[in-house]
C-alpha cells in the first residue's frame, strides 16, 4: 500500500519543549517537503530536500530543523525557538519528471 | 515572487449544479500547476495536475484548465454532489524549481 505516513496525528507540548514530527514514504520519490497550514493562510514550505543528506530551506525555515539520512524519511524537528509553533503540519513526496506532489495525512501539533 | 489568488474564498451551491473555481498567478513561468481537494482536519489530496504544455485535463466529474499566458486556471466540477463539500487548493511549480506556491483556497459547500 503506497504513500505517505505522518506519525503522531496530534501531538502535544509545552512552550520550552522540542518535538519531533515523523514522515515516512514508500512511493520511491526522490524529493520530500515539509508544509506548515495556519488558519485563514496558505500552506507555506518549512524545508525541502531533493536527495538523501541534502536538503533546503524554504520560507519560513526559522526554529525548524530537518535531517535526510534515508530517502524514506524526512523528520521535522521543532525547537524551542520557533515563536508560534502550534499548527497543522503536512509532509508531502514528489519526483521527476512531473514533480506532482503527494501529501501525507498531517501532523497537528498544540505547544502550551 | 510568485503569488497564487483563489477567488471566490467560499462557495455554497445546490446539489446538481455545474460550477467553476477560479485561480490566478501572477508569474507565468510555471512548470505545473496542481489542484487539491483538503477536507476539514485533513492532508491534501491530488486531484488534477497539469504540464505547462497542456492546456487541460479531465478526470471523472473535473476538468482543469491552464492559460498561463493570462496567469488563470479553471476547475470545473459538473453534477455538483454533497460529497464534494471541501477545500480546493490550486497550486503552481515554478520553472527550474520544485517548491509549490499555493493560493488560499476555495471552501466549497454543495447543500442536498
Amino acid at each position: 500500500d503506497g504513500g505517505i505516513t505522518q506519525s503522531p496525528k496530534y501531538l502535544f507540548r509545552k512552550e520550552g519543549q522540542n518535538v519531533t514530527l515523523s514522515c515516512e514514504q514508500n512511493l520511491n520519490h526522490d524529493a520530500m517537503y515539509w508544509y506548515r497550514q495556519d488558519p485563514g493562510q496558505g500552506l507555506r514550505l518549512i524545508y525541502y530536500s531533493q536527495i538523501v543528506n541534502d536538503f533546503q530551506k524554504g520560507d519560513i525555515a526559522e526554529g525548524y530543523s530537518v535531517s535526510r539520512e534515508k530517502k524514506e524519511s524526512f523528520p521535522l524537528t521543532v525547537t524551542s525557538a520557533q515563536k508560534n509553533p502550534t499548527a497543522f503540519y503536512l509532509c508531502a513526496s514528489g519526483g521527476t519528471p512531473t514533480y506532482e506532489q503527494y501529501f501525507g495525512p498531517g501532523t497537528r501539533l498544540t505547544v502550551t | 515572487k510568485q503569488e497564487v489568488t483563489q477567488i471566490p474564498a467560499a462557495l455554497s451551491v445546490p446539489e446538481g449544479e455545474n460550477l467553476v473555481l477560479n485561480c490566478s498567478f501572477t508569474d507565468s513561468a510555471i512548470y505545473n500547476l496542481q489542484w487539491f481537494r483538503q477536507d476539514p482536519g485533513k492532508g491534501l489530496t491530488s486531484l488534477l495536475l497539469i504540464q505547462s504544455s497542456q492546456r487541460e485535463q479531465t478526470s471523472g466529474r473535473l476538468n482543469a484548465s491552464l492559460d498561463k499566458s493570462s496567469g488563470r486556471s479553471t476547475l470545473y466540477i459538473a453534477a455538483s454532489q454533497p460529497g464534494d463539500s471541501a477545500t480546493y487548493l490550486c497550486a503552481v511549480t515554478q520553472g527550474g524549481s520544485e517548491k509549490l506556491v499555493f493560493g488560499k483556497g476555495t471552501k466549497l459547500t454543495v447543500n442536498p
